[in-house]
């Protein structure tokens, strides 16, 4: 079955630094990869996702990449804000087989002002 | 965009009570929803993948019996969590997708905890 490596589990940056957070899949199949950002307290927001027939998608400040080759995708935030800090879970998954959907460790995310 | 409401969002009861979670889905229809459990700083475990108008489908280890769950519409999916225990007590996350490939969206999650 699908396994999701992510890391670094914990990361730091100061406000205005980029963060990137990185992760691995097994499941060669898998051709869906979603973002999620987790507040405490509170459930998994979905802030980005890509298919594998793209290999980068942005938006705004966030932005995505996906080597399939390598089975490798990976989060960039630009310009991070307070706000940012949160826990983030990448994840994999063939496409509408959300009950296989397989979601990382997570990174707990801190933005220092 | 697509909004998942799970009710309540806190729950305190007694050891041996049931509790019931809703998970509601507000402007679009969901065939599925999927219920997680997840502990302090750990990942999502997929407890059940609850199907409208058939029999929920369990992961490997979930009692059956003791998360009861029904999907009664397009809607709304419940999960019962009967005679609980304090070893029932965690942070409960609902999600669904829309028809086709949409987005997995998740509800904002409700903190059980038992005495």
């Amino acid at each position: 079955g699908e396994n999701v490596e992510q890391h670094p589990s914990t990361l730091s940056v100061q406000e205005g630094d980029s963060a990137v957070i990185k992760c691995t899949y097994s499941d060669s199949a898998s051709n869906y990869f979603p973002w999620y950002k987790q507040e405490l307290g509170k459930g998994p927001q979905l802030i980005i996702d890509i298919r594998s027939n793209v290999g980068e998608k942005k938006d705004q400040r966030i932005a995505v990449t996906l080597n399939k080759t390598a089975k490798h995708f990976s989060l960039h935030i630009t310009e991070t804000q307070p706000e940012d800090s949160a826990v983030y879970f990448c994840a994999a998954t063939r496409e509408a087989s959300y009950d296989k959907v397989i979601f990382g460790p997570g990174t707990s995310l801190s933005v220092i002002p | 965009g697509a909004v998942v409401s799970q009710h309540p969002s806190w729950v305190i009861c007694k050891s041996g009570t049931s509790v019931k979670i809703e998970c509601r889905s507000l402007d679009f229809q969901a065939t599925t929803m999927f219920w997680y459990r997840q502990f302090p700083k750990q990942s999502l475990m997929l407890m059940a993948t609850s199907n409208e108008g058939s029999k929920a489908t369990y992961e490997q280890g979930v009692e059956k019996d003791k998360f009861l769950i029904n999907h009664a519409s397009l809607t709304l999916s419940t999960l019962t969590v009967t005679s609980a225990h304090p070893e029932d007590s965690s942070f409960y996350i609902c999600s669904a997708a829309g028809l086709g490939n949409s987005p997995l969206h998740f509800g904002n999650g409700t903190r059980l905890t038992v005495t």
